[in-house]
């Protein structure tokens, strides 16, 4: 199975910092990744899919990058309601899915 | 839009079976995938298997071969997950998703808690 590494495994940051979470697979995924956020609680909400494309309204302050092994999901500005938990997921390896470790965004 | 429903939450015996419901609404039941994901507490999520009802076509992780069964009923747009021999580590939010024709998922269930204890 294609392994997901998420780091950092937590961050602490403040209202309108630029904060980037990042998440390598063990193999090529060819940008077929999917960015994820959850709330305590509330089941996981959908961000970023393809790697780079915004799910529809999701903040602008929210972006993808990356290519091959290596993505990053970038919040311009944090705002209060931000902070949550992220997940990065593969789906290259579809029907067979992982995902990361996740990312618990706490403020400082 | 498309909404997915699922079954409330279980209490369970070690050993025993449990099976959680998911009825979607809003979209194409048949043509999409619907794959089911667990969350221990404090812990990350682990993709279980998934069903694309129009085809009948149904994958397993390897790690719950032979002991979760994924079925779907297109008459009522409802999949199912049933769990057999529970353990105390099976405790978990059990989730269905969606999957999108492009394979992420684009819509999930509210969760069902399963607690296995004696």
């Amino acid at each position: 199975d294609i392994q997901m590494t998420q780091s950092p495994s937590s961050l602490s940051a403040s209202i309108g910092d630029r904060v980037t979470v990042t998440c390598r697979a063990s193999q090529g995924i060819t940008y077929s990744l999917a960015w994820y956020q959850q709330k305590p609680g509330r089941a996981p909400k959908l961000l970023v899919y393809d790697a780079t494309r915004l799910e529809s309204g999701v903040p602008s302050r929210f972006s993808g990058s990356g290519s091959g092994t290596d993505y990053t999901l970038t919040i311009s500005s944090l705002q209060p309601e931000d902070f949550a938990t992220y997940y990065c997921q593969q789906y290259y390896s579809t029907p067979v899915y992982t995902f990361g470790q996740g990312t618990k965004l706490e403020i400082k | 839009q498309v909404q997915l429903v699922q079954s409330g939450a279980e209490v369970k015996k070690p050993g025993s079976s449990v099976k959680v419901s998911c009825k979607t609404s809003g979209g194409t039941f048949s043509s999409n995938g619907i794959t089911w994901v667990r969350q221990a507490p404090g812990q990350e999520f682990e993709w279980m298997g998934g069903i694309i009802p129009m085809f009948d076509t149904i994958n397993y992780a390897q790690k719950f071969q032979g002991r979760v069964t994924i079925t779907a009923d297109k008459s009522t747009s409802t999949a199912y997950l049933e769990v057999s021999s529970l353990r105390s580590e099976d405790t978990a939010v059990y989730y269905c998703a969606r999957v999108n024709e492009d394979y992420y998922f684009d819509n999930w269930g509210q969760g069902t808690l399963v607690t296995v204890s004696s």
